[in-house]
């Protein structure tokens, strides 16, 4: 079974400061990644995602993200935070093959970046 | 631009009064989504269209159902709602093909159940 853990309910950062949202998970095959983000009362908004090739993918806003395989884990990251980074971010794996169209969503976590 | 519109944005039933939501798409995926998001949670898949299959997930409750009658249109149908059905519902759409595709989401209807 596919599974996705965001172990940080919350991030605080200040302006300009670099950022790191942390995920980690598990499936039986080959992970598709996605990273998403929401405002407040809106739907959730593509940042980016890992399938296959390069490491480090780059996504919208300047967002990036490491796949790690021996670490399970696909981290998000950007440089040099803004005020307007903050919103809710769900990170977020299929199971390639066995998964289907099924995506699991981590519960998210809340970036705060203070200016 | 191309993208995914919910209708209405709130909703507002009864207890036990059905309710439809709507969603359209004009991206021309094969493939939709309904979400059930509570309270920033993680959003929790009910069910997906790939064309015309429909997939259903195990704990979706019988409450809930769904119609797509063409390509650009789906529904959310609750049947008897109850207090525990208020929530955020996203549709989300991606192309169909298992290569990674990410999902494109509209903007959700907040129901409420009074």
């Amino acid at each position: 079974a596919q599974s996705v853990a965001q172990p940080e309910d919350q991030v605080n950062v200040a302006e300009g400061n670099p950022l790191t949202v942390k995920c980690t998970y598990s499936v039986s095959g080959n992970p598709y990644l996605f990273w998403y983000v929401q405002y407040p009362n809106r739907g959730l908004q593509f940042l980016l995602k890992y399938i296959t090739g390069d490491n480090l993918v780059k996504g919208s806003y300047g967002f990036e993200a490491e796949f790690n395989k021996s670490q399970t884990s696909f981290h998000l990251k950007k440089p040099s935070a803004l005020v307007s980074d903050s919103a809710l971010y769900f990170c977020a794996v299929r199971d390639n093959p066995t998964g289907g169209f099924k995506t699991i969503f981590g519960a998210g976590t809340r970036l705060f970046v203070k200016a | 631009d191309a993208m995914v519109i919910q209708n209405p944005r709130y909703q507002v039933t009864q207890f036990g009064k059905p309710v439809t939501l709507s969603c359209s798409q004009t991206l021309n995926h094969n493939v939709m989504y309904w979400y059930q998001q509570k309270s920033s949670q993680a959003p929790k898949l009910l069910f997906h269209y790939y064309d015309k299959d429909f997939n259903n997930e195990a704990d979706t409750p019988d409450n809930f159902q769904s119609r797509r009658p063409n390509t650009s249109f789906c529904f959310l149908d609750i049947r008897s709602p109850g207090l525990g059905d208020a929530a955020m519902y996203l549709c989300a759409t991606s192309r169909g093909s298992n290569e990674g595709y990410e999902q494109y989401f509209g903007p959700g209807t907040r129901l409420t159940v009074t």
